[in-house]
């Protein structure tokens, strides 16, 4: 199957900080990637969607202005959690699809804010 | 709102038993449906998908599911607990009344006893 990941794995960091989650698509062209968070026994919630070279679109209650997404090519996409606070730390997880719809999951960040 | 609900939150079996995992769908047109799993600290890996073809999907690992359209349901199955198998199954859908966004139930964790 599609291979996606993401960088870092995990991460800590202080609060006020900003961090930013790379998403990568390696053996197929993702022309829609989608950014979910997970809190501890949850299910997945998605954040946001992005196209290649357009603006992400969010889903109601996520500021876009703490979770910026740019999707700068079709295997590229980042989230930056920007001046985080601990409740930003969640498990973080991305999936991409190509041309046959299926969305493929990275193996997820998890953040820590201290 | 269009939900996907999977029935019981933890489901433990035997090793070498039957593993039965319940989803079950509210829209009125049948979606595209999909049985995620996910070990602990890492992304969701598909196992099988229905796209209106043949109701029975088999998956891998040999786990398959049975689309029933009266009963909108999409119930996972395993012949035989591995081990291996315990970790949290995700039922999704994704269809015109849900956003065409894939929707996730809240997850069954599933446990394999030896």
């Amino acid at each position: 199957g599609a291979v996606v990941s993401q960088h870092p794995s995990w991460v800590i960091c202080k609060s006020g900080t900003s961090v930013k989650i790379e998403c990568r698509s390696l053996d197929f062209q993702a022309t829609t990637m989608f950014w979910y968070r997970q809190f501890p026994k949850q299910s997945l919630m998605l954040m946001a969607t992005s196209n290649e070279g357009s603006k992400a679109t969010y889903e109601q209650g996520v500021e876009k202005d703490k979770f910026l997404i740019n999707h700068a090519s079709l295997t590229l996409s980042t989230l930056t959690v920007t001046s985080a606070h601990p409740e930003d730390s969640s498990f973080y997880i991305c999936s991409a699809t190509g041309q046959r719809e299926t969305q493929y999951f990275g193996p997820g960040t998890r953040l820590l804010v201290l | 709102a269009q939900s996907v609900t999977q029935l019981g939150s933890h489901v433990s079996v035997s090793e070498g038993a039957l593993v039965l995992l319940r989803c079950n769908y509210s829209s009125s047109v049948p979606p595209y449906l999909f049985w995620y799993v996910q070990y602990p600290n890492q992304g969701l890996q598909l196992l099988l998908k229905y796209t209106s073809a043949a109701t029975l999907v088999k998956g891998i690992n040999g786990f398959e599911a049975e689309f029933k359209k009266s009963e909108t349901s999409f119930h996972l199955t395993k012949p035989s607990a591995h081990m291996s198998d315990a970790a949290e199954y995700f039922c999704a859908v994704r269809g015109m009344e849900y956003g065409n966004k894939l929707v996730f139930g809240a997850g069954t964790i599933l446990r394999v006893k030896s």
